[in-house]
């Protein structure tokens, strides 16, 4: 079946810790996305690739890293530079233009 | 800026009542705008919108656009506890989305 896998579901990190999420696609889709969703907000784009090898900025992109070096798949970095990481994240890929989107199950990083 | 304001933020009602979720919204470049389900994780898609003034109906659930006053309205009639979770609505720009803060909807039996 076709669809997206994020992987792990569940993420603890320690403080000044780098971590890298994992969201891979079967789908044939040109762009991939993730957000990232704090309770009471909606979800917030982190950063979005269309073509593999390229990628923007979405609107808090700080203190993340993304690379796309392959259609399939688009890992989200949280750099020690992130000041607030606990949240949960979810990637999602979709035709281009966007008239579909389909979503992972979500990973949860809990900084301790 | 982009803005998309969902209300109520959060709903209370019991089973069999019929509900009403709003959003409007203020982007560049609207496409359409898509309706999600989200319960425990992903969000689930509802409806996408493209045009005003054409409902698009799923069992209880409907919803309308409204292209010109820049909103739109999510419908559930017959409500269980099923339905409880949080809608998300989100219009569509270029190649991106605008999410919503969502509507929390409970559910009582």
């Amino acid at each position: 079946d076709g669809g997206i896998t994020q992987s792990p579901k569940y993420l603890f990190r320690k403080e000044g810790q780098n971590v890298t999420l994992s969201c891979e696609q079967n789908l044939n889709h040109d762009a991939m996305y993730w957000y990232r969703q704090d309770p009471g907000q909606g979800l917030r784009l982190i950063y979005y690739s269309q073509i593999v090898n390229d990628f923007q900025k979405g609107d808090i992109a700080e203190g993340y890293s993304v690379s796309r070096e392959k259609k399939e798949s688009f890992p989200l970095t949280v750099t020690s530079a992130q000041k607030n990481p606990t949240a949960f994240y979810l990637c999602a890929s979709s035709i281009i233009p966007p008239y579909g989107y389909t979503f992972g199950s979500g990973t949860r990083l809990t900084v301790v | 800026e982009d803005k998309v304001v969902q209300s109520p933020l959060s709903l209370v009602v019991h089973e069999g009542d019929t509900v009403t979720l709003n959003c409007s919204y203020e982007v560049t470049n609207f496409r359409s705008l898509l309706w999600y389900k989200q319960e425990k994780k992903a969000p689930t898609f509802l409806f996408m919108l493209t045009s005003s003034g054409i409902e698009k109906k799923s069992g209880r659930l409907s919803s309308i656009l409204d292209k010109k006053e820049l909103f739109s309205i999510l419908n559930i009639t017959a409500t269980q506890t099923g339905d409880s979770a949080v809608y998300l609505c989100a219009p569509t720009i270029d190649n991106d989305m605008r999410f919503g803060a969502g509507t929390r909807l409970t559910v009582k039996p």
